[in-house]
């Protein structure tokens, strides 16, 4: 069976320090995974995917996730953090219930001046 | 702008009031879904149409009514609701697969309800 697990409920970083938010999946093959992120009040904003071609995958604003299947991670990166990034992040995975998507529970960045 | 669109953004009920929620996307995509989002709580999947078809229903309380009269609209009718209702509903869409996988979700900014 499919699942994601979020090792992080918040991650509080200096602006202009590097920013790693944590995901871990499990999958009985190679599953598509996605990041997304929400801002206060805001609906959910894709970030990047990987759909098993390349295992760096670059995003917008900055962000990129490295798929590794031998540590089944699929972590988070910016290598400078700013303001703007604070909000909610949310690990996925394909491949649940009738092909749906599965959450993680989301991981909290606060971003300090 | 995301290309999936929700009104109304904020809506306060009572109890035994009737409302709908309504989603509307531009994207040409075949599959909709309604998510509940409540603090401290992960995202729920409340319901997925399929080509107009009801292809997931998650154990949903029957005051939740979902309605789909094509592939661009989705609503949630809302009846006789309770306090702890009161969450973040998201609609999103996306481009079903072969093999039925739902592929990437493109999310509206989402129907903020408060239950009195």
């Amino acid at each position: 069976a499919q699942s994601v697990t979020q090792l992080d409920s918040h991650v509080s970083v200096s602006e202009g320090t590097p920013v790693l938010l944590r995901c871990n999946y499990s999958s009985s093959y190679s599953p598509s995974l996605f990041w997304y992120v929400q801002h206060p009040n805001k609906g959910l904003q894709l970030l990047l995917k990987y759909t098993s071609a390349a295992t760096l995958v670059k995003g917008i604003n900055g962000f990129e996730a490295e798929f590794k299947k031998s540590e089944t991670s699929f972590h988070l990166t910016k290598p400078s953090a700013h303001m703007s990034d604070a909000a909610e992040y949310f690990c996925v995975v394909s491949g649940g219930s009738q092909g749906n998507l599965i959450f993680g529970k989301g991981t909290k960045l606060s971003v300090k001046p | 702008e995301t290309g999936v669109t929700q009104t109304p953004r904020h809506l306060v009920m009572g109890m035994t009031n009737k409302k709908s929620l309504k989603c509307e996307q531009h994207l040409g995509h075949n599959a909709m879904y309604w998510y509940k989002q409540s603090a401290k709580k992960p995202l729920e999947l409340m319901f997925v149409y399929n080509f107009k078809e009801q292809t997931e229903n998650n154990s949903v309380p029957s005051r939740f009514s979902p309605e789909c009269p094509n592939s661009s609209h989705l609503f949630l009718h809302l009846h006789t609701l309770q306090p702890e209702d009161s969450a973040l509903y998201l609609c999103a869409s996306s481009l079903r697969l072969a093999g039925g996988n739902a592929g990437e979700l493109f999310f509206g900014e989402g129907s903020r309800l408060t239950v009195l």
